[in-house]
């Protein structure tokens, strides 16, 4: 366990489905991110949150909806998904904007 | 654009024998780079990091050297174990004043697989 939990571990959902993932971290970090990871790509960064803040939303599709109520706990929507959003998402804080990322599991979405 | 590139996809090694995964990256200004392991099922785990003011960082059995002139990044593990059997990501981000870094931009990735 590395501080950051991501549930659930594996969705599988319909394109017309509404869920949501959830990221916790119990570092005491003030920085959240998202990532996807699909196959045979590199991390692609979907949003940053400071201090609860978004700061950055990488030109993500509006079917992906983060929330970050608290510096704790970061959320993604997701909502009218396509197979192609199917990938890892992985959830990752540092405090500050440190290089000292702390990845989640990640969650392994199927969009059927 | 900036990017972070990896020359092979894939290495398999004999355990015990030293194995060496290579990284290219293409942003000049880039001045802090991370090696990180991800096992299956698993997120990316920091392994080792040096900045541009160094050219080669030890860790436990683990070494990363940067060429700053060709922009090369490399990550030697000695005396490579089955545990070591991962994907290996390179990263790079640049300092933005005190603590403060931009954001992290991750190589595609080397699956390394060690055979018994």
């Amino acid at each position: 366990e590395t501080g950051v939990t991501q549930t659930p571990r594996h969705l599988v959902m319909g394109m017309t489905n509404k869920k949501s993932l959830k990221c916790e971290q119990h570092l005491g970090h003030n920085a959240m991110y998202w990532y996807k990871q699909s196959a045979k790509k590199p991390l692609e960064l979907m949003f940053v949150y400071n201090f609860k803040e978004q700061t950055e939303n990488n030109s993500v599709p509006s079917r992906f909806s983060p929330e970050c109520p608290n510096s704790s706990h970061l959320f993604l929507h997701l909502h009218t998904l396509q197979p192609e959003d199917s990938a890892l998402y992985l959830c990752a804080s540092s405090q500050d904007f440190s290089y000292g990322y702390t990845f989640g599991s990640g969650t392994r979405l199927t969009v059927v | 654009g900036e990017s972070v590139g990896l020359h092979l996809p894939t290495l398999s090694v004999q355990e015990g024998d030293n194995s060496i995964i290579n990284c290219a990256y293409s942003n000049s200004a880039s001045d802090y780079f991370i090696w990180y392991k991800q096992e299956s099922g698993k997120g990316p785990q920091f392994i080792i990091d040096i900045r541009s003011n160094m050219d080669k960082r030890q860790g436990q059995r683990v070494t990363v050297l940067l060429n700053k002139t060709v922009k090369h990044l490399s990550l030697q593990i000695a005396a490579t174990q089955p545990g070591d059997s991962a994907v290996y990501f390179c990263a790079e981000t640049k300092n933005a004043g005190g603590t403060s870094y931009g954001k992290l931009t991750f190589g595609q990735g080397t699956i390394l697989t060690v055979h018994p």
